[in-house]
């Protein structure tokens, strides 16, 4: 049964630091691996789609990375802006082929302080 | 369009009324989704639709009825719930099973 986990539960940056977000998964068949974005009482942004044979995407100040031998999966966030304090969570497949099931860490809430 | 629309924002029921929630998409996707989101916790998955099929049920009581009239459509009606269904209930879709796309959500309140 595939679990996700994200440490730590909450971080608290100042502005313009670079910070990484962690994701661990205990089913490395997964068939891929996506990172959302929330805020409070609104929808989840997807951020970035990693699929299982791809190691690393990118998309502005954001790379997200996977290592499936490992069960990780890392968000770093460049240059942490005010406008990034948010919800993060990291979604991964069940492990039993693609089924569109996503199994979500508990996520790790971000505060960025000007 | 690019974005999945849910309606309404907020819904207010009795444990005794009948509503339904809706949610569209213009995407060309085939895969639908209901999640279901307690405070402070991450969504959960209630159903999934493929090609307007249900294929999966994550054991929810049959309080939630699931309805997928068109390809672009999903509905949840409810019927009998209970306060503890309160909750923030998330639409999603996605090309096949990858990427997917989330709307605002309808935020339910039980009473």
């Amino acid at each position: 049964k595939q679990e996700v986990t994200q440490i730590p539960a909450a971080l608290s940056v100042p502005e313009g630091e670079n910070l990484v977000l962690n994701c661990s998964f205990t089913d490395s068949a997964i068939y891929n691996l996506q990172w959302f974005r929330q805020d409070p009482g609104k929808g989840l942004t997807s951020l970035l789609l990693i699929q299982s044979s791809q190691r690393e995407q990118t998309s502005g100040r954001l790379n997200a990375s996977l290592d499936k031998s490992s069960g990780r999966s890392t968000l770093y966030i460049a240059a942490s802006q005010p406008g990034d304090s948010a919800t993060y969570l990291c979604a991964a497949d069940h492990g039993s082929g693609n089924t569109g099931k996503l199994i979500f860490g508990q996520g790790t809430t971000l505060q960025v302080k000007p | 369009d690019t974005e999945v629309t849910q309606t309404p924002k907020h819904l207010v029921m009795g444990m005794t009324n009948k509503k339904s929630l809706k949610c569209e998409q213009h995407m060309g996707h085939r895969a639908m989704y209901w999640y279901k989101q307690k405070a402070k916790k991450p969504p959960e998955l209630m159903f999934v639709y493929s090609y307007e099929k249900l294929s999966i049920n994550e054991s929810v009581p049959s309080r939630f009825s699931p309805e997928c009239p068109n390809s672009s459509l999903l509905n949840l009606h409810l019927h009998a719930l209970q306060p503890e269904d309160s909750a923030l209930y998330l639409c999603a879709s996605s090309r096949d099973y990858n990427e997917q796309f989330f709307g605002p959500g309808t935020r339910l309140t039980v009473l």
